[in-house]
């Protein structure tokens, strides 16, 4: 296992057009995360999973978001009708599902919106 | 309303030198706390965590330091090299009271530099 792997890196899209990036965890782990993160800033929790159950979202989770873990596995986070303002770094994070719930983090997916 | 944040953005430091990186966090039922490091153009590493019932972790090259009353958290590089600059995160958590785990807040981070 080569830890949480992260597709497309990098999203160029013009605003209005949906875009869709997907997470492969850490294979043991049960629980997924996305984190959005924008230029100087920490990451910020967007959405959590348990298995395929998803347990959480922020209110930064407007609805042209949606995010999806069919069989517990990897998960999408699809943007509709982008806006410039979606232009960030998308962080998927896996952690096992026992104290201590530590994050491992992949490399990101960067979209900007034109 | 609840944050974490740090109490300074940048940090220029001369190899060989130890670093220190301060957080504060004002969420007292926060229990558990990890620093990250964010090399440019990569995810967030683990460094390092530490819950809330030590004051005190070492690991390798970097000890964090917990004051609970103060509710500050510090990250210590001994011997900085090049290849530590970078921006850390402090990240909280009340993961260890509640069942989901989930909820971590991250500071905004500092820069570290390490100059030759």
């Amino acid at each position: 296992d080569t830890g949480v792997s992260q597709d497309p890196r990098h999203k160029i899209t013009k605003r209005g057009q949906n875009v869709t990036f997907r997470c492969d965890p850490i294979s043991e782990h049960n629980r997924l995360y996305w984190y959005r993160q924008t230029l100087g800033q920490g990451p910020e929790f967007l959405t959590y999973f348990q298995n395929e159950a998803q347990l959480e979202k922020s209110r930064l989770l407007s609805d042209r978001f949606s995010a999806e873990r069919p069989k517990g596995s990897f998960s999408t986070l699809e943007i509709q009708r982008t806006e410039q303002g979606d232009s960030a770094m998308y962080l998927c994070a896996s952690s096992q599902g026992h104290i201590p719930y530590v994050l491992t983090f992949g490399a990101g997916s960067r979209l900007t919106v034109l | 309303g609840e944050s974490v944040g740090l109490h300074l953005p940048t940090l220029s430091v001369q190899e060989g030198d130890n670093s220190i990186i301060n957080c504060a966090y004002s969420n007292s039922a926060s229990d558990y706390f990890i620093w990250y490091k964010q090399e440019s153009g990569k995810g967030p590493q683990f460094i390092i965590d530490i819950r809330s019932n030590m004051d005190k972790r070492q690991g390798q090259r970097v000890t964090v330091l917990l004051n609970k009353t103060v509710k500050h958290l510090s990250l210590q590089i001994a011997a900085t090299q090049p290849g530590d600059s970078a921006v850390y995160f402090c990240a909280e958590n009340k993961g260890l009271r509640d069942n989901y785990g989930q909820n971590f807040v991250f500071g905004p981070g500092t820069r570290l530099s390490v100059l030759p």
